[in-house]
């Protein structure tokens, strides 16, 4: 267990909806990472907050959005969902902002978007 | 742009025996670091192993240790007497720092690794 936890652990939704997804990162830590795993793009870095502040962006499709709230804890934000966003959606934590720190992955929220 | 390469898309190996999966990666950062992480058929990604561009030693953890060749720009995990509970894929990964100095907190993965312990 990597202390990051992730709700929910599945989730079935249609096209055009919208879902939220949540993480809480590991006591202590103040960053947190989102990653999508997908078949076709393998792991992709989407976004990282550190502290409250949005610290680096990657691949994130303007489709999503994301935040970290005072208590640390993050949501990820997914709308006008599209078939090809189902995928594994990780959240991980460290305590720093970065470099070399370790990330620790949550157990991922699978999306099946029908 | 960093990049991370795994050319092995599956290995197999006899429990009890060393198996070796290769990484190679570019990046034109002076300092980054290592990972390899586990993803068994379950999902979750676990931390195995770290390497910093500047340790001198191979990281090594359990039966986990990391054959570092800068040169080469490589960073093979190798998995000492294996375990049923080995076979998982396993992922390479890179983050680096800036010349400035301001680090980048995402990682970057390769395509992974499948690995098969046989009995």
């Amino acid at each position: 267990d990597s202390g990051v936890t992730q709700t929910p652990k599945h989730l079935i939704t249609a096209t055009g909806q919208r879902v939220t997804l949540r993480c809480s990162p590991r006591s202590g830590d103040l960053s947190v990472y989102w990653y999508q795993q997908s078949l076709d793009q393998g792991l992709q870095f989407l976004i990282q907050y550190y502290n409250g502040e949005e610290r680096a962006k990657g691949n994130i499709l303007e489709r999503f959005s994301a935040q970290q709230f005072p208590d640390l804890h993050s949501e990820l934000n997914l709308s006008s969902l599209e078939l090809g966003d189902s995928a594994l959606y990780f959240c991980a934590s460290s305590f720093t902002s970065g470099g070399t720190d370790t990330q620790y992955f949550g157990p991922g929220t699978r999306l099946t978007v029908l | 742009a960093q990049k991370i390469t795994q050319t092995q898309p599956g290995m197999f190996v006899q429990e009890k025996e060393a198996v070796t999966l290769d990484c190679t990666y570019d990046t034109s950062d002076q300092s980054y670091g290592l990972f390899w992480y586990k993803q068994p058929s379950s999902g979750e990604m676990i931390f195995l192993i770290y390497q910093g561009s500047y340790d001198e030693q191979n990281a090594t953890e359990g039966r986990y240790s990391l054959n570092f060749q800068k040169a080469r720009k490589s960073a093979n995990l190798v998995i000492s007497a294996s375990q049923l509970g080995d076979s998982a894929m396993y992922f390479c990964a890179m983050c680096t720092f800036n010349a400035g100095g301001t680090s980048y907190g995402k990682l970057t993965f390769g395509q992974g690794t499948i690995l098969t312990v046989h009995p």
